[in-house]
């Protein structure tokens, strides 16, 4: 099956500065990469997600970049707000199957 | 509409003792899943339905118990709770794409 390791496994910026989550994959045929973001106490909601066909996709402050060959695929937040604090996952596998998660990233934003 | 509900929220077992968790979706979705997450080691898939009537393995499917008669219900059941599987259990559903997750349900078995 899929493996999906995720880096750093805690984070801490200051407010207004930049956030990278650096996620790796196995199986070349995934077709899927989620990011989900969980709040305490919460489930994990999805925040951008990006298909194979696609290197690049961007949300306002949230980015998600992907590189097939490499296997590899980013999340990037910009001019964090303490409001980004939370744990962040990554995810690969196909679309409407079973998807495998990373370990996830804990982000802090200090004010 | 309310998405994705899960009962009950919070559950204390001891060994041996069974009991099972409901998840419930108002979406029409056809996909549905069944994850535990612990600390350290992010979601792993226990079992999910890709339909009505259907269910498949996960990654950690040893111990527990699904099943999916209606569209709208999968249910995990835990025949005899064991103190490994002290966990938050989230359930989730899809049509294509993004997975919908409920709020957990925190399960500690003593």
């Amino acid at each position: 099956g899929e493996n999906v390791e995720q880096h750093p496994s805690t984070l801490s910026v200051q407010e207004g500065d930049s956030a990278v989550i650096k996620c790796t994959y196995s199986d070349s045929a995934s077709n899927y990469f989620p990011w989900y973001k969980q709040e305490l106490g919460k489930g994990p909601q999805l925040i951008i997600d990006i298909r194979s066909n696609v290197g690049e996709k961007k949300d306002q402050r949230i980015a998600v970049t992907l590189n097939k060959t490499a296997k590899h695929f980013s999340l990037h937040i910009t001019e964090t707000q303490p409001e980004d604090s939370a744990v962040y996952f990554c995810a690969a596998g196909y679309t409407g199957n079973q998807f495998y998660f990373g370990t996830g990233t804990s982000l802090t934003v200090i004010p | 509409n309310a998405g994705v509900t899960q009962t009950p929220k919070f559950r204390v077992l001891k060994t041996g003792q069974s009991m099972t968790l409901l998840c419930a979706q108002d979406m029409n979705h056809e996909y549905m899943y069944w994850y535990r997450q612990d600390p350290g080691m992010g979601l792993r898939l226990i079992h999910y339905s890709v339909g009505e009537g259907t269910t498949a393995k996960g990654e950690v499917p040893d111990g527990y118990n699904v099943s999916r008669l209606k569209k709208q219900n999968f249910l995990l059941g835990l025949e005899s709770a064991a103190p490994s599987q002290t966990s938050v259990y989230f359930c989730a559903s899809t049509r294509v794409g993004e997975q919908f997750f409920g709020p957990g349900t925190r399960l500690t078995v003593l």
